[in-house]
């Protein structure tokens, strides 16, 4: 099975508005984390957002949140009020296993491109 | 450097050739990840060194990849007799002990003709 599902291999969205978009994971693990990272055409990947599985609270970081539903292993993104420079890939990416000892691999899922309309 | 630096940004290699892709991640920085990035495709997990220990290297897709960290900070990935199928972007990682989140860097494009 796949570790990282996302089903919108593209997205649009209107300058100014909110977008969000779907990522479900698979894991028998009990801690893990789960990432987005925004890929711009330059190549970079781009740390976003990060859920910790013991976190309560929904991550947020500026116009990002992550809407992390832990029963129905889900975390989308959401982007508010959307700007030109967010057109891009978006991936998201789950750690398995406590991140104490130093290694956490991280598997990522194969994206969603979005493109903000002016 | 205040980033994860990797050489060349592009690479073109005649199918056969041999390449060597350097990264320099973030002073400090314990661990070091590779991965490979076929086009239009989500990064593919190959390598992950602490500090000069190689901990995991279940993703390498062949023996024709090697990589190394002989003193804990510089990596090299080298693939000999490169193959087309071998064309993608090679990224780079690096993360302090026991931070949850990579920073790469912007990646070399080898292109295997």
């Amino acid at each position: 099975a796949q570790k990282i599902t996302q089903t919108q291999p593209g997205m649009f969205v209107q300058e100014k508005e909110a977008v969000t978009l779907d990522c479900t994971y698979d894991t028998s693990d009990p801690s893990y984390g789960l990432f987005w990272y925004k890929q711009p055409s330059s190549g970079e990947m781009i740390f976003l957002i990060y859920q910790g599985s013991y976190d309560q609270q929904n991550a947020t970081e500026g116009r990002y949140s992550l809407n992390f539903q832990k029963a129905r292993k889900s975390a989308n993104l959401v982007i508010s009020a959307s700007q030109l420079g967010d057109s891009a890939m978006y991936f998201c990416a789950m750690r398995e296993g406590k991140i104490t000892g130093g290694y956490q691999k991280v598997t990522f899922g194969i994206g969603t491109k979005l493109q903000v309309i002016p | 450097g205040a980033g994860v630096s990797q050489s060349p940004r592009y690479k073109v290699a005649k199918r056969g050739q041999d390449v060597a892709l350097r990264c320099d991640p973030i002073s400090g920085h314990v661990s070091l990840f590779w991965y490979q990035q076929a086009l239009g495709q989500g990064p593919e997990f190959l390598t992950y060194f602490q500090n000069e220990a190689q901990l995991d290297k279940s993703g390498l897709p062949s023996d024709r990849f090697f990589a190394e960290r002989p003193e804990g900070s510089v990596s090299t990935l080298k693939i000999q007799r490169t193959q087309q199928e071998d064309s993608a972007v090679y990224l780079c990682a690096s993360s302090p002990q026991g931070f949850y989140g990579y920073t790469f860097g912007s990646g070399t494009r080898l292109t295997v003709v």
